[in-house]
């Protein structure tokens, strides 16, 4: 199993403030996801990224993946409320059906 | 959209009992997949299947069993059910191709088990 660190593992902030989640591993992985997990439901999936130095945005959310593929980090600005859950990284080997998740950052943006 | 439907949102359950989960996605995903999820933990994978009668064992499938007797269903047992089975389970799906590893997981809302 290949091992994914989170950080922080919680992280309260003001609306309109920014915050950087972080996504690590001493492995490579071929392909890593995002996912938001609110409560009462099950996570889905925010972005995939692949290619090493990657970079992708879904609005106020900006993804990177790590030139070495070993890393990612997940930088939301001006939060909103509506952006409180957590989130999961989860990263794949190649030819793998499994992914290995982080234990996730909850994200609590107050109002 | 893919909807995959957990049956049950919450259970309790006696030590010893014997416990099953039902799992259905209605998007013909081959792959099929059973996760538990613990506080500080993250998501778990006890077992998978990628095709009907086949199953492969996760990162901790002591305790469980599966069963995927047609594609779209996914089943997941506790023999004798344990304290340390308390969880939330979630099941998933997804498809399966060329660049498997790229396809993204679907999730039910998972069940909350109590074993007391």
């Amino acid at each position: 199993t290949q091992l994914l660190e989170q950080s922080p593992q919680f992280l309260s902030i003001q609306e309109g403030e920014n915050l950087t989640v972080y996504c690590n591993s001493s492995s490579v992985f071929s392909s890593l996801q995002w996912y938001r997990q609110e409560p009462g439901e099950g996570p889905v999936l925010l972005v995939t990224v692949v290619t090493g130095g990657e970079v992708k945005k879904l609005k106020r959310l900006t993804f990177q993946f790590g030139d070495a593929r070993k890393d990612s980090s997940l930088h939301i600005t001006a939060a909103q409320p509506g952006d409180t859950g957590l989130y999961l990284c989860a990263g794949a080997g190649s030819n793998d059906y499994k992914l290995s998740f982080g234990a996730g950052t909850t994200v609590t943006v107050r109002a | 959209d893919v909807k995959v439907t957990q049956s049950s949102r919450y259970l309790v359950k006696r030590t010893g009992e014997k416990v099953f989960l039902e799992c259905v996605q209605d998007m013909d995903h081959e792959n099929m997949f059973w996760y538990r999820q613990d506080p500080g933990l993250g998501l778990r994978l006890i077992y998978f299947s990628y095709d009907v009668k086949m199953k492969e064992k996760g990162d901790i499938p002591e305790g469980y069993s599966v069963s995927r007797e047609k594609k779209e269903r996914f089943s997941l047992i506790l023999e004798s059910a344990s304290t340390n089975q308390t969880s939330m389970y979630l099941c998933a799906s997804s498809l399966l191709g060329s660049s498997s590893y790229n396809s993204p997981l679907h999730f039910g809302n998972g069940t909350r088990l109590t074993v007391t």
